[in-house]
């Protein structure tokens, strides 16, 4: 069964904190995202992915980083972890083929929640 | 900049009932639409995709019809299980890249029996 796999999925965290959040898909897919989901605001992009090594800021990507060193595994990295970086964090991974192929269908992780205290 | 609503944010229905959800877009020139299912605390699972060529997509209870000149894409669930409880999110791809999808806020349905 393919899947993509988020290492935790409940963090605590301190401010000031940094925070690795991991994700690692086995579908040799090209495209890896990392959303945050908060309520009434729906998902947001915060880095994307399309390649090892490249990515690509989102919607929101301050505060955060991230790091593809590997095809399967896309990190989502907090230098310094604030209150308002509580949120539910969620990783998606797609083929690469482009759109007009009718690609893009979207597999999800089932998400980690991270408290920063 | 495309924009994605769904109304209603919250809909309560008892076991049976067929029901519609709702989801708009600002910008028509999309390449496709997609729902989402996701149970509480969990990621998303992709339901359906309609393709800008299509009208609709069904799968089992499902049926998905998108109309790109009104901005509107509805799904339909018939004869309605406590088990389709969840939160539906509808998403389009961006403009600009396709490869990120711009997501509605979600209806959160329950089913009671």
């Amino acid at each position: 069964d393919v899947k993509v796999t988020q290492s935790s999925r409940y963090l605590v965290k301190r401010t000031g904190e940094k925070v690795f959040l991991e994700c690692v898909q086995d579908m040799d897919h090209e495209n890896m995202f990392w959303y945050r989901q908060d309520p009434g605001l729906g998902l947001r992009l915060i880095y994307f992915s399309y390649d090892v090594k490249m990515k690509e800021k989102g919607d929101i990507p301050e505060g955060y980083s991230v790091s593809r060193e590997k095809k399967e595994r896309f990190s989502l990295i907090l230098e310094s972890a604030s209150t308002n970086q509580t949120s539910m964090y969620l990783c998606a991974s797609s083929r690469g083929d482009r759109v007009l192929s009718g690609a893009n269908v979207l597999t999800f992780g089932a998400g980690s929640r991270l408290t920063v205290l | 900049k495309q924009e994605v609503t769904q109304i209603p944010a919250a809909l309560s229905v008892p076991e049976g009932e067929n029901l519609v959800l709702n989801c708009s877009f600002t910008d028509s020139a999309i390449y496709n639409l997609q729902w989402f299912r996701q149970d509480p605390g969990k990621g998303l699972t992709s339901l359906l995709l309609i393709q800008s060529s299509q009208r609709e997509q069904t799968s089992g209870r499902l049926n998905a019809s998108l109309d790109k000149s009104s901005g509107r894409s509805t799904l339909y669930i018939a004869a309605s299980q406590p088990g389709d409880s969840a939160t539906y999110l509808c998403a389009v791809p961006g403009y600009y890249n396709t490869d990120k999808l711009i997501f509605g806020t979600g209806t959160r349905l329950q089913v009671f029996p």
